[in-house]
């Protein structure tokens, strides 16, 4: 099976770095998916990684071990409309993809 | 990027009454589509995984009979949830994968569509 954990809730401040982190177990590896989620909306794409290191995409880079099972994705120069929700998503052996419980972040001013 | 469409966004119905939900890709081909749950401030949970000419596969715990998935083509599939009961109101989402080669590697990413949030009376 398949199993995914990432925090609850986060707060930040405007303009700061924060880095949601995920850990996961599972029996099969094709990819590791971060999506955002506002609120009431479906989730869009934000990055993708299957081999180990760091991928960088603008304001976004989303980090990954395989062999650690564990992933993070690091948001710079934060924005009020960054509050959202993040999910950590894993396709397994299969064709599946499956979602954590998604990370709640809050960015004040 | 690939563009899925979904509707209706919202539909409210009678207990007892059936609903049709309808997911379309719009620019691409999808031979698999996902369909999702999502209740408020949880995750998506996976319901079934939708085959263009054969039939959806479901996950544990999904009455097959009582959401019942139709691939006919390759640019659509529909969720029909039967007998509706208030227990189903949630948000439903569907999910389509595109191959895209990346700067690194290729990858099987979800487009979504924009949900349909079902209030069942």
């Amino acid at each position: 099976g398949q199993n995914i954990d990432q925090p609850t809730e986060m707060t930040a401040t405007e303009g700061a770095i924060v880095q949601i982190n995920c850990t996961y177990q599972t029996s099969g590896f094709n990819g590791l998916f971060w999506y955002q989620q506002h609120a009431g909306e479906a989730p869009t794409f934000l990055s993708y990684n299957v081999l180990d290191g760091l991928e960088e995409k603008g304001r976004f880079s989303s980090f990954l071990s395989r062999s650690k099972g564990y992933s993070y994705l690091l948001l710079k120069e934060l924005q009020m409309k960054d509050s959202a929700s993040y999910l950590c998503a894993l396709r397994g052996g299969g064709f599946k993809t499956i979602f954590g419980a998604g990370t709640r972040l809050f960015v004040k001013a | 990027g690939a563009v899925v469409s979904q509707h209706p966004s919202w539909v409210i119905c009678k207990s007892g009454t059936s609903v049709k939900i309808e997911c379309r890709s719009l620019d691409f081909q999808a031979t698999t589509m996902f369909w999702y749950r999502q209740f408020p401030k949880q995750s998506l949970m996976l319901m079934a995984t939708s085959n263009e000419g054969s039939k959806a596969t479901y996950e544990q715990g999904v009455e097959k009979d009582k959401f019942l998935i139709n691939h006919a083509s390759l640019t659509l599939s529909t969720l029909t949830v039967t007998s509706a009961h208030p227990e189903d109101s949630s948000f439903y989402i569907c999910s389509a994968s595109l191959r895209d080669q990346g700067a690194r590697a290729v990858s099987e990413k979800l487009f979504f569509g924009s949900g349909t949030q079902l209030s069942v009376l």
